[in-house]
């Protein structure tokens, strides 16, 4: 069966410092891979999305990056943090090619920015 | 572009009580429809889906009919618990695009 994994789940950092965030994806091959994030009382905001590797798609300008150095690898990045940037960040990934469009979620991350 | 509307929380209900959480959206074609839950400290979890028009998705006791003429997919569930407290998400996706959520409903329970 397939998992996904992201990481850290808890993330306190101070403004402008760095970040990533792990995801990895067991159990299935070339899968589509999103970032969303979640801000305190908003709904989710697509951030990336990825087909393939060394595929990014950005959603939303912003100081935050991704790559997807392997298969089943989404980092999500930033080299200075903002205090927006605090939220929970969720990890995602869907089949390729067309299907019923189900999203399999990560247990998400928490970042606070101070 | 598509989009999801849905009805603004919290919602406080108590136990046994009926639920009805809105949705509606916008899109061309015929998209696929998602209800998500997210309990607290968690990601999302797919809770059911309809794939075209007069399909009922269904799951846990929650019910969603894909509605084509009004473009709604309201989730229902007969009775409530305090274990449904969670935030629910409406969702969509057409053909090979990308999902578009809507903002989410916070429904709370109350025993």
């Amino acid at each position: 069966s397939q998992t996904i994994h992201q990481w850290p789940a808890t993330l306190v950092q101070p403004v402008g410092s760095p970040l990533s965030l792990e995801c990895t994806v067991e159990g299935t091959s070339n899968p589509n891979l999103y970032w969303y994030r979640q801000a305190a009382g908003r709904g989710l905001q697509l951030l990336f999305y990825s087909v393939g590797i060394g595929q990014i798609s950005s959603e939303v300008p912003q100081n935050l990056s991704a790559s997807r150095p392997q298969d089943r690898q989404f980092i999500l990045s930033s080299k200075k943090l903002l205090l927006s940037d605090s939220g929970f960040y969720l990890c995602a990934w869907s089949p390729q090619g067309f299907n019923t469009g189900e999203l399999f979620f990560g247990e998400g991350s928490r970042l606070t920015v101070l | 572009g598509d989009s999801v509307t849905q009805m603004e929380g919290p919602v406080t209900l108590s136990e046994e009580a009926f639920l009805t959480i809105n949705c509606t959206y916008t899109a061309t074609g015929y998209p696929s429809l998602f209800w998500y839950v997210q309990y607290p400290g968690e990601g999302l979890q797919l809770l059911l889906k309809a794939t075209k028009a007069d399909d009922k998705g269904s799951n846990k006791g929650f019910e969603a009919t894909y509605r084509k003429e009004t473009t709604s997919f309201h989730l229902e569930k007969g009775s409530v618990q305090v274990s449904d407290s969670a935030v629910y998400f409406c969702a969509l996706r057409r053909g090979y695009q990308k999902v578009t959520f809507g903002t989410g409903t916070k429904l709370q329970v109350i025993p």
